[in-house]
This record gives structure tokens, C-alpha cells and sequence, in this order.
């Protein structure tokens, strides 16, 4: 079954404004993370947040977690049209070895 | 030098057919992985192997059998094809089972007409 969530599934912004996903997931996890798909490519790492952990910033991203409402969000500030992409959160589950679970992804477009 | 990387990029074929994708990482990583995107980009994990051994087999058909000849080679292999099995398939590797990021390859869009 899906384990994450995220919400919007789409987002259209004007450059230079800040996009806001979340997702959501049901059970405890290790750790949670995001990732970007271009249109046609794989996909590609952006940042590591783990349980114990409220938040993470990396360049222009910030993560947020919240373990009691079992949820997090990804900022991203300025944005720019090579920001144009799909964003996936995936949750590994506590004692969950190497299981990582992938939401259905928000898709970004980021007009000049 | 591409990470990981995936072959054949692209694959159409025939109901009914039996065929392979492979993939290759030189990360020196333990763990691979298969993974499948349906056409909603919804991603689903299939296998995992660590070491050669496989770690994660989900509720996959046994027509999908992956083989690892060694750890920095994931095959998969699919038999007698259906019209369900259309999507991209994306091998990926981690050095940390699990607990750290995977590294993606580029995906092999399978095509079953």
C-alpha cells in the first residue's frame, strides 16, 4: 500500500515565488526523504530527514517533520522554471530494512 | 561515467513475450533495487537485493524474476508479457540498505502491445 501522500498533487508558480508540497504517511518511520523527477529522467536525491529530526535546510530547500501528525513539507524558496518537476516523498518504516516507499509525487511548474 | 545505468532505455514488444532489462552500477554499493512507475508516476518497489542476496520481493507476479550475478548487476527478466505490465521500470543503489538515499538510473520504458 502507498505509505506517502503528498499534497498538492499539482502546483503552478510564477519565478522567484516559494513552493510548499507536504506529505503525509501513516506508520513510524526511520527516516524520510525527497526526491525530484525531471520529465523523462530518474530520480534524483535531494535531502535526508530523519525521525529524530524537526528540520533541514540544504541551498534553497527547507524539510520539516512532524512525527506526532505523521506528516512533512518541503519549501522551496526563489524558485526558478529549472525548478519545473515532479517532488516525491518516501518514507523508510521502522524496522523496515532498506524498504523505501515512494508517495505519488506533486508535480511543479515554474513559469519565467 | 553514468552511476547507474539501465538497458535498454526503451523496449516495446508483444504480448505474450518474454523480456530482460539490465542495469549496472558502479557506486561500489550493496543494495539494488527494482522499482515500477505506472503511468500516474505513482512508484512501487519491487525487489531489493543486498550482496547478491535478495532482501525485498513484494507482491510482484512470478512471471517478473530478477537476477544479481553479482552486486553491481540487477537484472530483470519478465515472462509472457501483459498489457498491465506497461510502465518504466528504474533500477536504483544505495550504500546504506535502506537508510540512506538511492541513486536512480534513467528508467526503461517497457511498452506491451
Amino acid at each position: 500500500s502507498q505509505q506517502g501522500e503528498e499534497d498538492p498533487q499539482a502546483l503552478s508558480i510564477q519565478e522567484g515565488e516559494n513552493a510548499t508540497m507536504n506529505c503525509s504517511y501513516k506508520t513510524s518511520i526511520n527516516n524520510l526523504q525527497w526526491y525530484r523527477q525531471n520529465s523523462g529522467r530518474g530520480l534524483v536525491h535531494l535531502i535526508l530527514i530523519r525521525s529524530n529530526e524537526r528540520e533541514k535546510h540544504s541551498g534553497r530547500l527547507r524539510v520539516t517533520l512532524d512525527t506526532s501528525k505523521k506528516s512533512s513539507s518541503l519549501l522551496i524558496t526563489a524558485s526558478r522554471a529549472a525548478d519545473t518537476a515532479s517532488y516525491f516523498c518516501a518514507t523508510l518504516q521502522t524496522d523496515s530494512w532498506g524498504k523505501l516507499q515512494f508517495g505519488a509525487g506533486t508535480q511543479v511548474v515554474v513559469t519565467p | 561515467d553514468t552511476a547507474v545505468s539501465q538497458t535498454p532505455k526503451y523496449l516495446v514488444t508483444q504480448m505474450g513475450n518474454d523480456k530482460s532489462i539490465k542495469c549496472e552500477q558502479n557506486l561500489g554499493h550493496d543494495t539494488m533495487y527494482w522499482y515500477k512507475q505506472d503511468s500516474k508516476k505513482f512508484l512501487k518497489i519491487m525487489f531489493s537485493y543486498n550482496n547478491k542476496e535478495l532482501i525485498i520481493n513484494e507482491t510482484v507476479p512470478n512471471r517478473f524474476s530478477p537476477k544479481s550475478p553479482d552486486k553491481a548487476h540487477l537484472n530483470l527478466h519478465i515472462n509472457s508479457l501483459e498489457l498491465g505490465d506497461s510502465a518504466v521500470y528504474f533500477c536504483a543503489s544505495s550504500p546504506q540498505g535502506g537508510a540512506g538515499e538511492l541513486f536512480f538510473g534513467e528508467g526503461s520504458r517497457l511498452t506491451v502491445l
